[in-house]
């Protein structure tokens, strides 16, 4: 069965520092890897997702992920994190049989 | 906004209540799905609606009982709750098995 693990529950990064949320994954068959976000009291908002391709993509609002297959990962990376990008991140994988499975998700915190 | 618009946002119900939770998308989505978010737990996948035909059920107690009339409209019935079914619960909406979901805000259930 398909599965993500975010062993992070916590991020902390100061502003203007790079962040990177972790993501590794189990999967059969070729894996489609997603990253949402989510705001307090709020659904969860697409960011960017890998099917096929290269293996960086980028996505919204300055996110990109880097698909590795070598390691199963698939990390969520920003040049320079603004404090506004505080919120909760979650990895999703979805296999052929059209399930979405979600991470337990990652709180981020950016401080000023 | 997503395109995903669920009703009630917050819902309190006793035991013994039964009601409903409505989900619409008009975004010519083929898939639907409801999700639980409880709280430090990863979301979870209640039911899978592709082309109005259910296609999961994942171990879901009977007292949550789903329902898609047609494409655009996604009900979820509840009846006889736990207070351990006290969750944020999430509709979402997708065009194909590769693609990405969209989310509604979600109805915040409590059961008294």
């Amino acid at each position: 069965a398909q599965s993500v693990a975010q062993p992070e529950d916590q991020v902390n990064v100061a502003e203007g520092n790079p962040l990177t949320v972790k993501c590794t994954y189990s999967v059969s068959g070729n894996p489609y890897l997603f990253w949402y976000v989510q705001y307090p009291n709020r659904g969860l908002q697409f960011l960017l997702k890998y099917i096929t391709g290269d293996n960086l993509v980028k996505g919204s609002y300055g996110f990109e992920a880097e698909f590795n297959k070598s390691q199963t990962s698939f990390h969520l990376k920003k040049p320079s994190a603004l404090v506004s990008d505080s919120a909760l991140y979650f990895c999703a994988v979805r296999d052929s049989n059209n399930d979405m499975r979600f991470g337990a998700g990652t709180r981020l915190t950016v401080k000023p | 906004e997503t395109g995903v618009t669920q009703t009630p946002r917050h819902l309190v119900m006793g035991m013994t209540n039964k009601k409903s939770l409505k989900c619409e998308q008009h975004l010519g989505h083929n898939a639907m799905y409801w999700y639980k978010q409880s709280a430090k737990k990863p979301l979870e996948l209640m039911f899978v609606y592709s082309l109005e035909e259910r296609v999961e059920n994942n171990s879901v107690p009977s007292r949550f009982s789903p329902e898609c009339p047609n494409s655009s409209h996604l009900f979820l019935h509840l009846h006889t709750l736990q207070p351990e079914d006290s969750a944020l619960y999430l509709c979402a909406s997708s065009q194909s098995p590769t693609a990405e979901a969209f989310f509604g805000q979600g109805t915040r259930l409590t059961v008294v």
